[in-house]
């Protein structure tokens, strides 16, 4: 099946530094890419939509010079989290629609603490 | 705009009892659903989807869903819970294939011996 890789699973950054999270679709081309965030016990809050070759769709709310996101191929997204504050430390998610099967497939997440 | 209400933040069950997770969803067109499932500290994995076809979804690891346009509920049910069961249960809708899929805030199953 679709399979949607993430990296990395977890890291620990200073306040004021930048982080990259990357999603990959493995076996399949994903022209849109989903990012969320989840905080503890609370539900996935979409952040953007990620279009290939396109400028990402942000939700209200979601401060898209903080978040940069790129997807300059159809198998690669990521999320770039600029000046990084403790406040942005979560549980970062993405996804990856997989038109051939009409499905949506999760990346294994990345947990972002920042000290 | 869609959205999905998921009633219960907390369903707790005996080993071997039924298992009844309540979502309602609200759409201006015909939804497609999802119930997804998660384990602490990682991604969804999928249990069933809803695309217009059948109302009775069959899932993964004896999951089931039926979708009731009248009652604009898709109800996930499992005859009998497993300890292995205990995760976070999370419904989402999307008004269109390839759109971004809305997430209720999920319900905890916790199974008990």
């Amino acid at each position: 099946g679709a399979v949607v890789s993430q990296h990395p699973s977890r890291v620990i950054c200073k306040s004021g530094t930048s982080v990259k999270i990357e999603c990959r679709s493995l076996d399949f081309q994903a022209t849109t890419m989903f990012w969320y965030r989840q905080f503890p016990k609370q539900s996935l809050m979409l952040m953007a939509t990620s279009n290939e070759g396109s400028k990402a769709t942000y939700e209200q709310g979601v401060e898209k010079d903080k978040f940069l996101i790129n997807h300059a191929s159809l198998t690669l997204s990521t999320l770039t989290v600029t000046s990084a504050h403790p406040e942005d430390s979560s549980f970062y998610i993405c996804s990856a629609h997989d038109r051939a099967h009409s499905g949506y497939t999760f990346g294994s997440g990345t947990r972002l603490t920042v000290v | 705009a869609q959205s999905v209400t998921q009633l219960g933040s907390h369903v707790s069950v005996s080993e071997g009892a039924l298992v009844l997770l309540r979502c309602n969803y609200s759409s201006s067109v015909p939804p497609y659903l999802f119930w997804y499932v998660q384990y602490p500290n990682q991604g969804l994995q999928l249990l069933l989807k809803y695309t217009s076809a059948a109302t009775l979804v069959k899932g993964i690891n004896g999951f089931e869903a039926e979708f009731k346009k009248s009652e604009t509920s898709f109800h996930l049910t499992k005859p009998s819970a497993h300890m292995s069961d205990a995760a976070e249960y999370f419904c989402a809708v999307s008004d269109q294939a390839g759109t971004a899929l809305i997430f209720g805030k999920g319900t905890t199953l916790s199974v008990s011996s």
